[in-house]
């Protein structure tokens, strides 16, 4: 069963708007921790944020915030004051406990363009 | 955040030939590191996971006498692929993580093609 579900394969932003990107996932863990990365054209794979499952605040990290909704098991992106170079794929991934150690587990992932 | 290499970051070889990837933490200890792959299009596929000074455990599908993986260091891991055929093409990408934290970092990629 898919445990990281990205439902949006493309969004289109304008320049300075903000937008959202959803992930739900799916889990029977108390403990668990889910993850936003970004993925260019180059390939690389950066980390843009992280909550944790018993954080009651919503993580933020500049113009990047996650809205956590645990009741829903939602955890959606938000990205603020969108910038060209925000263009890239967008990948959700849930950190899960596999004997004895954790794995990350990802969406199939949200392509973003951002226009001008 | 933490930096990791990954080198080659392009390499074509002929079907039959072995290919070495390397991944280096830089700055920080790495108990643990990862190998994904990843087809054109589609999400990041986690092939093997690799602690230091143990065998890595492989997940399900992944034929680990095709893919060897040595983690002999803190900061050096290897992913070899074995006897490699054009099926074998694709982005292979590699992530550390040092014990006490939740985040892994990714290194920058190697794109393989099989002739």
């Amino acid at each position: 069963a898919q445990k990281i579900t990205q439902t949006q394969p493309g969004m289109f932003v304008q320049e300075k708007e903000a937008v959202t990107l959803d992930c739900t996932y799916d889990t029977s863990d108390q403990s668990y921790g889910l993850f936003w990365y970004k993925q260019p054209s180059s390939g690389e794979m950066i980390f843009l944020i992280y909550q944790g499952s018993y954080d009651e605040q919503n993580a933020t990290e500049g113009r990047y915030s996650l809205n956590f909704q645990k009741a829903r098991k939602s955890a959606n992106l938000v990205i603020s004051a969108s910038q060209l170079g925000d263009s890239a794929m967008y990948f959700c991934a849930m950190r899960e406990e596999n004997s004895g150690y954790s794995t990350l587990t990802f969406g199939k992932g949200t392509m973003l363009l951002v226009s001008p | 955040g933490a930096v990791v290499s990954q080198h080659p970051s392009w390499v074509i070889c002929k079907s039959g030939t072995s290919v070495k990837i390397e991944c280096r933490s830089l700055d920080f200890q790495a108990t643990t590191m990862f190998w994904y792959r990843q087809f054109p299009k589609q999400s990041l596929m986690l092939m093997a996971t690799s602690n230091e000074g143990s065998k890595a455990t492989y997940e399900q599908g992944v034929e680990k006498d095709k893919f060897l993986i040595n983690h002999a260091s803190l900061t050096l891991s290897t992913l070899t692929v074995t006897s490699a055929h054009p099926e074998d093409s694709s982005f292979y990408i590699c992530s550390a993580r040092y014990r006490f934290q939740e985040t892994q970092y990714f290194g920058p990629g190697t794109r393989l093609l099989v002739l």
